[in-house]
């Protein structure tokens, strides 16, 4: 059965430093989406970026980056110059192709960026 | 005004009795869900539904039910309420295919005593 795995629980960074969340992944599927949705304090889920899994190109917006590397299974989200307002719970999700009503996501991964 | 919406946005309840949380969509989207959130866990799923016709269950239904009253109207009831059925609860549309986003609704937080 598809997996998600956030190792990292919380994080905390000052305003202004680089932060990467780390996102783990197993299936079995060759055709699957990978998914990162952010959840700020207010608590609704902001969906952030959809891949798949013949799209293996990083992808760049603003300060957000992702790093997709099958060879690893992992779908690693970073904020570049992080700011208070990109404090949340992010959440890392997949869904199989040949079950894509079934989006397993992660444990979530709380960052909390200081002034 | 929001895509997705949850009635009610928060609800305190008491162990037995019977309650329904609805989910409504303006996005036209044929299939809906509920997730339940729990600390730690992420977001689980409850039932999804991909037309009017269609009900299917989820990770975690038992204690649950739905109804699918039309394409833009999804219910969750919870026929009994249990203390550990406390969580956030989320509804999400999408319109399926092969490039499936799910858009969630404000989540609905519910209390069993």
């Amino acid at each position: 059965a598809q997996k998600v795995t956030q190792a990292q629980t919380e994080i905390s960074v000052v305003e202004k430093e680089d932060v990467t969340l780390d996102c783990v992944y197993e299936t079995r599927d060759t055709t699957y989406y990978l998914f990162w949705y952010k959840q700020p304090p207010s608590g609704e889920l902001v969906f952030l970026i959809r891949r798949n899994s013949f799209d293996e190109q990083n992808e760049i917006s603003g300060r957000y980056s992702w790093n997709f590397q099958k060879s690893t299974s992992s779908f690693n989200f970073t904020i570049t110059a992080s700011q208070v307002v990109d404090s949340a719970v992010y959440f890392c999700a997949l869904s199989e192709a040949r079950n894509n009503n079934d989006m397993r996501f992660g444990a979530g991964t709380r960052l909390t960026v200081k002034p | 005004d929001a895509d997705v919406t949850q009635t009610p946005r928060n609800r305190i309840t008491k162990t037995g009795k019977r309650i329904m949380l609805e989910c409504s969509q303006t996005k036209g989207h044929d299939r809906m869900y509920w997730y339940r959130q729990d600390p730690g866990l992420g977001l689980r799923l409850i039932y999804y539904s991909f037309d009017v016709k269609d009900i299917n269950k989820g990770e975690i239904s038992d204690g649950y039910s739905v109804s699918r009253q039309a394409q833009a109207k999804f219910s969750l009831s919870l026929e009994s309420a249990i203390p550990n059925q406390t969580a956030l609860y989320f509804c999400a549309t999408s319109d399926g295919g092969m490039k499936e986003t799910q858009y969630f609704g404000p989540g609905t937080r519910l209390l069993v005593l």
